[in-house]
């Protein structure tokens, strides 16, 4: 069975810092995996994807992620974070045509 | 292009009742997903439909059920409530549908179950 991993349920950053949110997944084979972001009142929103090819995927917002597969990982990164990227990060892992979601991780950033 | 409409925003029950909710997607997209968001459980795969017809299905029971129209709404009905069923319902819709479609999700309804 697929299954996702946020090790992190809360992040506190400063804004202008350096971000990475860690997703771990479990799936049999080459996985799809998503990261979305979830303001308060929201729905999810699409930040990056990864099907296959390049490993490092550009997303919206300035948001990058990396899949290395000998870890089972697919982190997501920004080298900057602004105060309104504060929200719920969620990890998802796809393949099957159930997605899985991780737990999410808040990202508090601070002035 | 109008985004994936949810209505109501919110509604409250009480136990025993039954509940229908309704997505709007975008027009075009022909498949629609619902996902229910528990603090507890987290973001959970409700079902997905395709041109009227239910393409997956998750793990509830079958008080969840849903329905796709025509014109691609669709509207998801629970009943005999239960307080756990208490969540944010979500709905997400794509044109060509799961498992790799970008999803557009909706603002979802905040369903309160006393």
């Amino acid at each position: 069975a697929q299954s996702v991993t946020q090790p992190d349920i809360h992040i506190t950053v400063s804004e202008g810092a350096s971000l990475e949110l860690r997703c771990n997944y479990s799936y049999g084979a080459t996985p799809y995996l998503f990261w979305y972001v979830q303001s308060p009142g929201q729905g999810l929103q699409l930040l990056l994807k990864y099907f296959s090819g390049d490993t490092l995927v550009q997303g919206i917002k300035g948001f990058e992620a990396e899949f290395k597969r000998s870890q089972s990982s697919f982190n997501l990164r920004k080298p900057s974070v602004h105060w309104s990227d504060a929200a719920e990060y969620f990890c998802a892992v796809g393949g099957s045509y159930i997605p899985t979601f991780g737990r999410g991780t808040s990202l508090i950033v601070h002035p | 292009k109008a985004g994936v409409t949810q209505t109501p925003r919110y509604l409250i029950k009480t136990r025993g009742q039954q509940v229908t909710l309704s997505c709007s997607p975008i027009s075009g997209h022909r498949s629609v997903s619902w996902y229910q968001q528990t603090p507890g459980q987290g973001l959970q795969f409700l079902f997905e439909y395709f041109s009227e017809t239910q393409r997956n299905k998750g793990n509830f029971p079958g008080r969840f059920s849903g329905r796709q129209f025509s014109n691609s709404r669709s509207e998801m009905n629970v009943s005999t409530l239960e307080l756990g069923d208490s969540a944010l319902y979500l709905c997400a819709s794509s044109y060509w549908g799961l498992p790799d479609n970008e999803q557009f999700f909706g603002p979802g309804t905040r369903l309160t179950v006393l």
